[in-house]
């Protein structure tokens, strides 16, 4: 069965630094997708940025970027200049494009410190 | 653009009564739909996906069920609530089965 595996229960930033939240998964397809989702203390889950297997690119979406590295299946993210705004909940998430059930890692809580 | 409702945005049942959280949809036709459950501090855990009106699939065995009435209606039910159906759910929708977009969600508190 396929897993979601996030190692870093608690992370902090300093106001306008980097910080990179840790995913890792396995899975034996080979087309897949992978997600990043931010749920600050309003719990609504926010899609933060997506990528797809087989594009060999990085997404990036303003100061959110991944390192998608396919073949350790390692999908980490990258805040840069970060905001208070950013202290949440991050979730990594995975689903196959045939079935579209999303897997989730049990998550990175995240604090900024001004 | 699309929008996802979900209410109740917040429930308190006694243990033994009847359930009924409701999610729908605007501005897109025939989306998947889910029903997922967050325990306090915990990651989501899937409970029902439909494909279509009167089809939902249970990837957990449990005290609910759900309906899919409407294209863009999703209801989840119980007849007979748990203290452990306590919870945080969260009803979300799918293009095409890649990312999902969640609503508010449901704080459930079964006393």
């Amino acid at each position: 069965a396929q897993t979601v595996t996030q190692s870093q229960p608690e992370m902090s930033v300093q106001e306008a630094e980097t910080v990179t939240l840790s995913c890792t998964y396995d899975t034996s397809e080979s087309d897949y997708y992978l997600f990043w989702y931010k749920q600050p203390p309003s719990r609504q889950m926010i899609l933060v940025i997506r990528q797809e297997a087989y594009k060999q690119q990085n997404a990036t979406e303003n100061r959110f970027s991944v390192n998608f590295q396919k073949a350790a299946k390692s999908f980490s993210l990258k805040i840069s200049d970060s905001q208070l705004g950013d202290a949440a909940m991050y979730f990594c998430a995975y689903t196959e494009r045939s079935q579209g059930n999303l897997i989730f890692g049990k998550g990175t809580k995240l604090s900024v410190k001004p | 653009s699309q929008t996802i409702h979900q209410w109740p945005a917040t429930l308190v049942q006694p243990v033994g009564s009847p359930l009924s959280l409701e999610c729908t949809v605007e501005g897109t036709s025939n989306p998947n739909l889910y029903w997922y459950r967050q325990a306090a501090g915990r990651g989501l855990q899937l409970l029902f996906y439909s494909v279509g009106i009167g089809q939902i699939s249970s990837e957990v065995p449990q005290n609910l069920s759900a309906s899919r009435p409407q294209d863009r209606q999703f209801i989840l039910s119980s007849k007979k609530l748990l203290l452990s159906d306590s919870g945080f759910y969260l009803c979300a929708w799918s293009p095409t089965g890649g990312e999902q977009y969640f609503g508010p969600g449901t704080r459930l508190t079964v006393t």
